[in-house]
């Protein structure tokens, strides 16, 4: 089973700084990978696909890299409603699988 | 744009089954097939199954293989996901996804439903 694994579990950054969240694959899924932002009582929403194309409306802060089993979501300067839980998931095999989740927190 | 609008809140007794609806609103399914994904009180995201409804398949996660049943009306734009054999740690909020498909490939989920808290207590 397809297993994700994302680092750290929580990340504590300023305001206007940059915050780089990890995603690994237990193995290779090519680019079929997306990011997920989270708040609190609220759905996910899709930030990322295929590894590095920004959803609909996300701001150009939010990039996504990476291939095969390595992966990396990049927020280049922290605004307040950034803070958040992001999630990684692979949907090379259906119906997907997702990493346990980055909290990034204020600092 | 499409939304997904979904059931309420079921409470439900451990042993028991629930059924949760989501009907795609502003749209039909077309070509799109759609995820269910819980997540327990505090805890992380988790994939269930899914469903093409234009094809009729069907996929689940290894975990929930034999407990969990997810069925589709084409003519309502409606999909259904039926969990049996409750227990106490089925308590989460139960979410359906829409996700594109050529039928061979199914992707990422890019439009959500609110959510359905289902609580099992006896």
């Amino acid at each position: 089973e397809m297993v994700m694994t994302q680092s750290p579990a929580t990340l504590s950054v300023s305001p206007g700084e940059r915050a780089t969240l990890s995603c690994r694959a237990s193995q290779s899924i090519s680019s079929n990978l997306a990011w997920y932002q989270q708040k609190p009582g609220q759905a996910p929403r899709l930030l990322i696909y295929g590894a590095s194309t920004r959803a609909t409306g996300i701001p150009a802060r939010f990039s996504g890299s990476g291939s095969g089993t390595e992966f990396t979501l990049t927020i280049s300067s922290l605004q307040s409603e950034d803070f958040a839980i992001y999630y990684c998931q692979q949907y090379n095999n259906w119906p997907g699988t997702f990493g346990q989740g980055t909290k990034l927190e204020i600092k | 744009q499409v939304q997904l609008v979904q059931s309420g809140a079921e409470v439900k007794k451990p042993g028991s089954s629930v059924k949760v609806s989501c009907k795609a609103s502003g749209g039909t399914f077309n070509s799109y097939g759609i995820n269910w994904v819980r997540q327990a009180p505090g805890q992380g995201l988790e994939c269930m199954g899914g469903i093409i409804p234009i094809f009729g398949t069907t996929n689940y996660a290894q975990k929930f293989q034999g407990r969990v049943s997810i069925t589709a009306d084409k003519s309502t734009s409606t999909a259904y996901m039926e969990l049996s054999s409750l227990r106490s740690e089925d308590t989460a909020v139960y979410y359906c996804a829409r996700v594109g498909t050529t039928g061979t490939t199914v992707y990422y989920m890019d439009v959500w439903g609110k959510g359905t808290t289902v609580t099992v207590s006896s």
